[in-house]
């Protein structure tokens, strides 16, 4: 069984670009999050989406923003890119139900200059 | 208080050595509970799950809760030098119901020692 998919794994951008980042979940799994970490910050979550909507939200401004495809796979997209939005962008895949078990993507590595 | 607490460490263990690890909590309503490895570079992986109170073994591996105490704790017997990586706790507060949103410790370091 395929795992979770990220692409791409790395992306340099620079401040002001906006970047998409895609995220295909294991077969079956229909609910999708995303999260942010850095060094300083650890592991923090971003959003969830579940069948195409949105359910939970972390705090982050508005321009880090996502979609669900009705295949359940996910993108998030960051728009205007600053340099403390460098960070590994995870996508966690999780079967329907709520506090179910979650498994990680590899990760997109994302460099802002 | 941090929503989700651990030791940052490092904690370093011989080889063979049994290995504990601790995380408390602070959101009674919390459900479910896991505990996720990760190697330097790497994305995390999850090494348990946990959703009553009691032990749950897994090889290696026993992962603990204490509702009341708000405390998951994971032990890792026989300790091997391949172990030795970033230890998060995650807590969510869905069940079979409304969210996976996971709440992150920052993890603990473990270097288990040849």
């Amino acid at each position: 069984k395929a795992g979770v998919t990220q692409t791409p794994r790395y992306l340099i951008k620079t401040r002001g670009q906006q970047v998409t980042l895609s995220c295909s979940p294991i077969s079956g799994h229909r609910s999708v999050s995303w999260y942010q970490q850095t060094p300083g910050q650890g592991l923090q979550f971003l959003f969830e989406y579940f069948s195409e909507t949105q359910r939970n939200k972390g705090n982050f401004p508005g321009r880090f923003s996502g979609r669900q495809f009705s295949n359940s796979r996910s993108e998030m997209n960051v728009s205007t890119l600053e340099l403390g939005d460098s960070a590994l962008y995870l996508c966690a895949s999780s079967s329907p139900g709520g506090g179910t078990e979650a498994f990680f993507g590899q990760g997109t590595r994302l460099t802002v200059v | 208080q941090k929503e989700v607490e651990q030791n940052s460490g490092p904690l370093s263990v011989p080889e063979g050595a049994i290995a504990s690890l601790n995380c408390t909590y602070s959101d009674r309503g919390s459900q479910s509970f896991f505990w996720y490895r990760q190697y330097s570079g790497k994305s995390p992986e999850l090494i348990m799950s946990i959703y009553s109170n009691g032990d749950k073994e897994d090889g290696r591996f026993t992962a603990q809760l204490n509702k009341a105490s708000q405390y998951v704790s994971l032990l890792i017997r026989d300790s091997q030098p391949s172990d030795s990586a970033t230890y998060l706790c995650a807590v969510s507060l869905g069940y079979g119901g409304a969210t996976n949103k996971l709440i992150f410790g920052t993890g603990t370091l473990l270097a288990v020692q040849p």
